[in-house]
C-alpha cells in the first residue's frame, strides 16, 4: 500500500458543513493526488500536488480545496458539502522513477 | 470528453477461459498506459503496465498489448480464476509525474 493512509474511512455529514478528508504518507514521496470514484464515471481526479505548498487543480475541482503544509500530509477540503458530492475519495502518491500510482484504501463520504 | 474510454461496463467469461478487456484513448501524446484492478471497498491496486515505444508486456497470466495506430489497447486474462473478479480500470498518462486519466471501468465476472 506504499504507506498511505486516509482518514476517516468513512463519514456521514449534512449539506452546507465543511469537511477535510487527510491523506498520509510515511515514504516522503513528492506527488500525491485526489480522486473521487463514482458509478459510471470512473476515477476522477481533483487536485494534485508536486511538492509542499505546490498543487495544481485536476477535472473535477469545482467545490474542493486542498492544502499541503507537509510532505507527508496532503488534505482535501469540502469548504460547504453538497450532495453532489457524496462519493468515495482516494489519495494516491507517486514514486519517484516509477510511472505507476499507488492508491490508498479510500473514504467513504456521504452528504445527506 | 473522455480521453480513456473503456466500452464494455461489464464482461462475464467462465473459470479457465482467457478474459479480454478493452480500453481506447484518444490522446496521442500519453506514453505510458496502465491496468488497475479494484474490489468493493478497497483502493485500486496496479496490475500491469506498458510504454507506448512496445506492443506487448506480459506478467503471469496478465499481458497487455498495444496498437498505437489504432489508439488502443487490450488486457489478457489466461487462464481466468475467479479470485479475477473484479473492476479493471484502464489509464494512461503523458511523460513525467503527470496525473493518470482513467477509464470508466469493466468489471469483470469469473464464473467457476
Amino acid at each position: 500500500d506504499a504507506g498511505i493512509t486516509q482518514s476517516p474511512r468513512h463519514k456521514v455529514t449534512e449539506t452546507g458543513t465543511p469537511v477535510t478528508l487527510r491523506c498520509h504518507q510515511t515514504e516522503n514521496h513528492r506527488y500525491m493526488y485526489w480522486y473521487r470514484q463514482d458509478p459510471g464515471h470512473g476515477l476522477r481526479l481533483i487536485h494534485y500536488s508536486y511538492g509542499v505548498k505546490d498543487t495544481d487543480k485536476g477535472e473535477v475541482s469545482d467545490g474542493y480545496s486542498v492544502s499541503r503544509s507537509k510532505t507527508e500530509d496532503f488534505l482535501l477540503t469540502l469548504e460547504s458539502a453538497t450532495s453532489s458530492q457524496t462519493s468515495v475519495y482516494f489519495c494516491a502518491i507517486s514514486v519517484h522513477g516509477q510511472e505507476t500510482q499507488y492508491f490508498g484504501p479510500g473514504t467513504r463520504l456521504l452528504v445527506l | 470528453d473522455q480521453q480513456v474510454k473503456q466500452n464494455s461496463p461489464s464482461l462475464s467469461v467462465q473459470e479457465g477461459r482467457i478474459s479480454i478487456l478493452n480500453c481506447d484513448y484518444t490522446n496521442s501524446m500519453f506514453d505510458y498506459f496502465l491496468w488497475y484492478k479494484k474490489y468493493p471497498a478497497e483502493g485500486p491496486t496496479f496490475l500491469i503496465s506498458i510504454s507506448s515505444i512496445k506492443d506487448k508486456n506480459e506478467d503471469g497470466r496478465f499481458t497487455v498489448f498495444l496498437n498505437k495506430s489504432a489508439k488502443h489497447l487490450s488486457l489478457h486474462i489466461v487462464p481466468s480464476q475467479p479470485g479475477d473478479s473484479a473492476v479493471y480500470f484502464c489509464a494512461a498518462r503523458k511523460s513525467g509525474n503527470t496525473p493518470l486519466v482513467f477509464g470508466k471501468g469493466t468489471r469483470l465476472s469469473v464464473i467457476a
